[in-house]
């Protein structure tokens, strides 16, 4: 049972565009959700998240867009920059699970020069 | 955040060997996560180590195949036990850092690549 989807598994944009990365989720108590972003022969590190009391939280150049209703959230990246090229994983937790997160499968993000 | 170190960094491995990865962090931490990504899917949860107390172990994992040693509150060992090909993966060492910004935020070893052969 895959709690938490990224049904796309990569995604190739133009260096200045915009990246749109989605994910989908399944179990109604999850009330965070994050974003991480990973390098091959590194581990995830942090990028984002967002509390379910929220529907929108930005920082920089990310931003992560939550509809509950939906189950969705998404992660646009504006502009979209070189270094930028990596995994991204969705994850979703609870408050009271502690630091246990789900993931999604992760999608491979190419930004073009 | 926290800084995580994993040793080691990959290895190859014959079937029916153990092998044992170490993750060490540079501050005392509650919480310690091991995880695993196995080719082409998303990371997944092994087990929970909390020091002075037994892993609690995820669905479809067991202290037999994988043990886990918690000693204190910077370290902790993950034990990939009677290894098959199958075991071949990424495994994670993971914190909730004390100070993080959300609770479940968490931080991340740069993990270690085993292949069984």
């Amino acid at each position: 049972d895959q709690q938490v989807k990224q049904n796309s598994p990569s995604l190739s944009v133009q260096e200045g565009r915009i990246s749109i990365l989605n994910c989908d989720y399944t179990n109604s108590m999850f009330d965070y959700f994050l974003w991480y972003k990973k390098y091959p022969a590194e581990g995830p590190t942090f990028l984002i998240s967002i509390s379910s009391i929220k529907d929108k939280n930005e920082d920089g150049r990310f931003t992560v867009f939550l509809n509950k209703s939906a189950k969705h959230l998404s992660l646009h990246i504006v502009p979209s920059q070189p270094g930028d090229s990596a995994v991204y994983f969705c994850a979703a937790g609870r408050e009271t699970s502690g630091s246990r997160l789900t993931f999604g499968e992760g999608t491979q993000l190419t930004v073009n020069p | 955040s926290a800084v995580i170190s994993q040793k080691p960094s990959r290895d190859i491995c014959q079937r029916g060997t153990s092998l044992t990865i170490q993750c060490q962090v540079d501050s005392q931490v509650t919480m310690m996560f091991w995880y695993r990504q196995q080719p082409g899917q998303s990371l997944t949860l092994i087990a929970t180590a909390n020091q002075g107390s037994e892993a609690t172990y995820e669905s479809g994992f067991v202290i037999d195949k994988f043990p886990i040693s918690r000693p204190n509150l910077t370290f902790s060992t993950l034990t990939v036990s009677n290894m098959s090909p199958e075991d071949s993966s990424i495994y994670l060492c993971s914190v909730r850092g004390d100070r993080a910004i959300m609770n479940t935020e968490a931080f991340f070893g740069q993990g270690t690549r085993l292949t069984v052969v």
